[in-house]
């Protein structure tokens, strides 16, 4: 069955961290995008991808940073993390001419 | 950057009740997509609508799309507490360039 998988659901860690949010999705789509939410609020969009090797940054300023090796994968790196990216990522992705987004269940980060 | 403003932003009515949501722009889209979120979860699309004055139907639920493709609107007939999340409204330009989602309109339906 075609999917979105993203790991970890949850993670709890400290101020200073490198941490890396896995993405990957089944279904061969060309376009991925991760958001950052804040429970129950809008949708906030930080990077997005056309296809392998191309990525960009999204309307919310983020020190995140993202790589798009393979169709079917792409992280999202936080080189060193503090209390304010606390915060839901979800990762989506489309196929390219399509506008439907498929979702994953997202990261609930926690940095204390 | 376009906006999509989404009305109310919090409703919390009683089970059986009717609500309207809005989505509203300044921008002229090419599709409209409408998703739920519950707590915990991603979105998950409900309806794309493409054609100015559209009207889809989803059971309880009726979506519209404005004459001029810059506002929709979401209808619920006797709304249930399985209605109960965050409803997304989400615009596409068409092309290359990103869908736009909206504020979100967090929806509570009371037993």
């Amino acid at each position: 069955e075609a999917d979105i998988y993203q790991t970890p659901r949850y993670l709890v860690i400290g101020t200073g961290k490198k941490i890396t949010l896995e993405c990957s999705q089944t279904m061969g789509h060309d376009k991925m995008y991760w958001y950052q939410q804040d429970p129950g609020m809008e949708l906030h969009l930080i990077h997005y991808s056309y296809g392998v090797n191309s990525t960009e940054k999204g309307d919310l300023s983020s020190e995140s940073t993202v790589s798009r090796i393979r169709t079917e994968h792409f992280p999202l790196t936080l080189e060193s993390a503090r209390p304010s990216h606390t915060s839901q990522y979800l990762c989506a992705s489309s196929e390219v001419g399509f506008d439907e987004q498929f979702f994953g269940p997202g990261t609930r980060l926690t940095v204390l | 950057t376009q906006l999509l403003e989404q009305s109310p932003q919090f409703l919390s009515i009683q089970e059986g009740e009717n609500l309207t949501v809005y989505c509203n722009s300044s921008s002229v889209f090419s599709s409209l997509q409408w998703y739920r979120q519950e707590p915990g979860e991603g979105p998950v699309l409900l309806v794309t609508v493409v054609t100015g004055g559209e009207v889809k139907k989803l059971k309880r639920l009726t979506f519209q799309f404005g004459d001029a493709r810059k506002d929709s609107s979401l209808h619920i007939t006797a709304a249930q507490p399985g209605d109960t999340g965050l409803y997304l409204c989400a615009g596409d330009s068409g092309g290359y360039q990103k869908v736009t989602f909206g504020t979100g309109t967090k929806l509570q339906v009371i037993p």
